[in-house]
């Protein structure tokens, strides 16, 4: 059974320009979820998708955007890159976004780093 | 109020000892509970889930949920130095749907 897959590992960007992360779900999960995690901190939910489209939003701004494709990989996409945007981004999935909430199983996480 | 609460630590603990760690909730609706374990530099790696009140052992690990107190625990028997890593308490809210909302973490050290 194939996990969860990230890429790049680790990334540098300059603050303004823009970078997408990429996620393969782990077999059999059609749904996907991202989180930012910063230094010392938990993870912070960014948004999830479920059967290509999104299926709830944390708290942040519209300049960090997704999709999700009918493999269910995904693509994590953050415009005008801010120095706090430098952190841990952890794609997750799971086997449906039901009430019951199945386990999650994140990916090894794509490390930015801001500039 | 932060949404779930956990103590930064660091916990230390000798080797072969119970490590309790604590996490209380603020959302009364919150239906399923997981603990992740996460080493310096890595993802964070599921450890257990419990959805009902009592007890969950799995191994050396068992969670424990009070809802009526918002109260959510994972003990590690026996804690071994492979055991020193920091342990996020993460609560799926009134909902569901997976849109975890995790504490800052525990910082637990097992020592020789």
């Amino acid at each position: 059974e194939t996990g969860v897959t990230q890429s790049p590992t680790h990334l540098i960007k300059t603050r303004g320009q823009q970078v997408t992360l990429r996620c393969s779900s782990q077999s059999g999960h059609n749904t996907v979820s991202w989180y930012q995690q910063a230094l010392g901190q938990g993870p912070q939910f960014i948004f999830q998708y479920y059967r290509e489209e999104e299926n709830g939003r944390g708290n942040f701004p519209p300049r960090f955007s997704g999709l999700q494709f009918p493999n269910y990989s995904s693509e994590l996409n953050v415009n005008a890159l801010e120095l706090d945007d430098s952190a841990l981004y952890l794609c997750a999935s799971s086997l449906a976004a039901g009430q019951g909430g199945s386990p999650l199983h994140f990916g090894n996480g794509t490390r930015l780093t801001v500039t | 109020q932060k949404e779930v609460e956990q103590n930064s630590g660091p916990l230390s603990v000798p080797e072969g000892a119970i490590a309790s760690l604590n996490c209380t909730y603020s959302d009364r609706g919150s239906q399923s509970f997981f603990w992740y374990r996460q080493y310096s530099g890595k993802s964070p790696e599921l450890i257990m889930f419990i959805y009902s009140n009592g007890d969950k052992e799995d191994g050396r690990f068992t969670a424990q949920l009070n809802k009526a107190s918002q109260y959510v625990s994972l003990l590690i028997r026996d804690s071994q130095p492979s055991d020193s890593a920091t342990y996020l308490c993460a609560v799926n809210p009134s909902g569901g749907g997976n849109k975890l909302t995790f504490g800052t973490g525990t910082q637990l050290k097992v020592e020789l």
